[in-house]
């Protein structure tokens, strides 16, 4: 077990809907990670936490909603989805941003019709 | 802008056979590079960790070598199991500015059979 809990592991949604991917780390560490990983692509950052404040945001369209409320929990708010938002989102943790040594939750597996 | 690329993109071997998978990045001006493992529905677990400086990192059947002026690593596993049957992913820390992130390739899928 990694420390990094994710729920729910899949998710099929319609354009219309509304939902919440959500991320829990149980190891202390102070940054968390949003990353989308799609077929044929490499994984690509989507955002970075540092102590519930957002570093990075990697021009991620706003159909999608990060939020952090505090240092152990990351959520992912999703509306107005497109198919070819359909991937593996994955979240990570690290002590600090950006270090190498990054401990990743299963991940959660979307699909939108 | 960094560039990694994995080959081969997929593999499969006999239990037991020592095998090689390939990682090659455009820019060698590298802070470090990192192989991990992705088992199917499970995240990834990083497996080696090569700095800059370094020229080879072991874990075990695992070994990993990092030749930076000809931006190329491999990842050598020795007596492959079943169990070794996984996706296998590089990614590069670039020493450019202030890129921080990790540039990732598309990874090897691995299938040892039994």
């Amino acid at each position: 077990e990694t420390g990094v809990t994710q729920t729910p592991r899949h998710l099929v949604m319609g354009m219309t809907n509304k939902k919440s991917l959500k991320c829990e780390q149980h190891l202390g560490h102070n940054a968390m990670y949003w990353y989308k990983q799609s077929a044929k692509k490499p994984l690509e950052l989507m955002f970075v936490y540092s102590l519930e404040e957002r570093v990075e945001n990697n021009s991620v369209p706003s159909r999608f909603s990060p939020e952090c409320p505090n240092s152990s929990h990351l959520f992912l708010h999703l509306h107005t989805l497109q198919p070819e938002d359909s991937a593996l989102y994955l979240c990570a943790s690290s002590q600090q941003p950006y270090q190498e040594t990054q401990y990743f939750g299963p991940g959660t597996r979307l699909l939108v019709l | 802008k960094q560039e990694v690329t994995q080959i081969p993109a997929a593999l499969s071997v006999p239990e037991g056979e020592n095998l090689v998978l390939n990682c090659s990045f455009t820019d060698s001006a590298i802070y470090n590079l990192q192989w991990f493992r992705q088992d199917p529905g499970k995240g990834l677990t990083s497996l080696l960790l090569i700095q800059s400086s370094q020229r080879e990192q072991t874990s075990g059947r695992l070994n990993a070598s990092l030749d930076k002026s000809s931006g190329r690593s491999t990842l050598y596993i020795a007596a492959s199991q079943p169990g070794d049957s996984a996706t296998y992913l590089c990614a590069v820390k670039s020493n450019a500015g202030n890129n921080r992130k990790l540039i990732w390739g598309l990874g090897t899928s691995l299938a040892v059979n039994p």
